[in-house]
């Protein structure tokens, strides 16, 4: 079965900064994508960036970014030019053949003032 | 616009009654829908997967029986939490692919916060 880890809990940065939110897995599958999803307090689950496996060139929008290392089977966040409105709860999930995501456990973002 | 109606977004009910969460496609035919359990401060769980015009898959340590799930069109899946109790108190929350399936990004319903009193 594919397991995603999230191992930082909670992360805090300063506004304008850059953080970076880190996110591996493991998967015997060849062919998946891999999403990160924000959580606000309203619990909409929105999707911030997703990444397909067969691709090598990281995903961006905008000020999010990912660093893609298949072989470390690893999918970091970054957040450049943090802003108030990106504290959240940031969930890295998968999917694989079967469609259904996997998710990690999340980490929640504080961005200070 | 939304993609996914998800009905009620909050419900209060007393323990040993049934409630029903509605999970609509709106702007195109779903396959296949999901349900998810969120409990305070933790991750999604998948529940089952719901597949239009078949029984739904459970996952391990979910009640099918306590746990109804109905696709019976490509627009449609309802969850119905029977004879429910204080610990099935949560947020649940569905979640959309199409036709297009693995090339289509999941949609997610806004959630059902259910309150068992």
């Amino acid at each position: 079965a594919q397991t995603v880890t999230q191992s930082q809990p909670e992360m805090s940065v300063q506004e304008a900064e850059t953080v970076t939110l880190s996110c591996t897995y493991d998967t015997s599958e060849s062919d998946y994508y891999l999403f990160w999803y924000k959580q606000p307090p309203s619990r909409q689950m929105i999707l911030v960036i997703r990444q397909e496996a067969y691709k090598q060139q990281n995903a961006t929008e905008n000020r999010f970014s990912v660093n893609f290392q298949k072989a470390a089977k690893s999918f970091s966040l970054k957040i450049s030019d943090s802003q108030l409105g990106d504290a959240a709860m940031y969930f890295c999930a998968y999917q694989g053949g079967s469609e259904k995501l996997v998710f990690g456990k999340g980490t929640k973002l504080t961005v200070n003032p | 616009g939304a993609v996914v109606s998800q009905h009620p977004s909050r419900v209060i009910c007393k323990s040993g009654t049934s409630v029903k969460i509605e999970c609509r496609s709106l702007d195109f035919q779903a396959t296949t829908m999901f349900w998810y359990r969120q409990f305070p401060k933790q991750s999604l769980m998948l529940m089952a997967t719901s597949n239009e015009g078949s029984k739904a898959t459970y996952e391990q340590g979910v009640e099918k029986d306590k746990f109804l799930i109905n696709h019976a069109s490509l627009t449609l899946s309802t969850l119905t939490v029977t004879s429910a109790h204080p610990e099935d108190s949560s947020f649940y929350i569905c979640s959309v692919t199409g036709r297009e399936a693995y090339n289509s990004p999941l949609h997610f319903g806004n959630g059902t916060r259910l309150t068992v009193t």
